[in-house]
């Protein structure tokens, strides 16, 4: 039973379009994070919520909006996509109050 | 981002080997350090978790942190070829437990 999982686990599409990534976590974590690695594998994080709370915003293009329903899921919705957004996104979770965060499978993004 | 520093190698050893892996950091605020394993197209998994300065170990792998050089390492013992795979060193600091910074990874590659 997959602790943290993403969908799609690949994605490629054109630029300009809108897409989705979903994230679950059935650990009982009530922090979950959007994390960024580029093509020279360096991990960069995006957004953190924590009980569906948005607590951590990095400098990311206002086209990039998390969403929290619960704070099982944490999802992302990439507008209007450019070139540079290709990379792989990992979705993480961790208890309020610890640095262990886990990671899922990742979703690599493929713009073109 | 310079706030943590990893050599991404690649680093070769035959197996059997001590691997010894590093990272520097300039943010005296890190209390926590962490290591994460990254196979190939997969997400980066836990493997070492340590607060504050001292040493911890783990069957083959034992982490030290040094904060008043500001140096973390990893070493891993009787290396082994399911050993391969990219670490990545990660901090945080005590106040924003979640959001850990990470370096851009080490490459190992153990041959048997």
């Amino acid at each position: 039973d997959t602790a943290v999982s993403q969908t799609p686990k690949y994605l490629v599409t054109q630029m300009g379009n809108d897409k989705s990534i979903k994230c679950e976590q059935n650990l009982g974590h009530d922090t979950m994070y959007w994390y960024k690695q580029d093509s020279k594998k360096f991990l960069k994080i995006m957004f953190s919520y924590n009980n569906k709370e948005l607590i951590i915003n990095e400098t990311v293009p206002n086209r990039f909006s998390p969403k929290s329903p619960d704070k099982a899921h944490l999802n992302l919705h990439i507008n209007s996509l450019e070139l540079g957004d290709s990379a792989v996104y990992f979705c993480a979770s961790s208890l309020q109050g610890s640095a262990e965060a886990f990671f899922g499978q990742g979703t690599r993004l493929t713009v073109v | 981002q310079k706030e943590v520093e990893q050599d991404p190698g690649p680093l070769s050893v035959p197996e059997g080997a001590i691997v010894s892996l590093n990272c520097t950091y300039s943010n005296s605020a890190f209390q926590y350090f962490m290591w994460y394993r990254q196979y190939s197209r997969k997400g980066p998994e836990l493997l070492m978790y340590t607060y504050s300065s001292g040493n911890k170990e783990d069957g083959r792998f034992t982490a030290q942190v040094d904060k008043s050089s500001k140096y973390i390492s990893l070493f891993i013992r009787d290396s082994q070829p399911s050993d391969s795979a990219t670490y990545l060193c990660a901090m945080s600091e005590g106040s924003t437990l979640g959001r850990l910074y990470f370096g851009r990874g080490t490459q190992l590659t153990v041959w048997p």
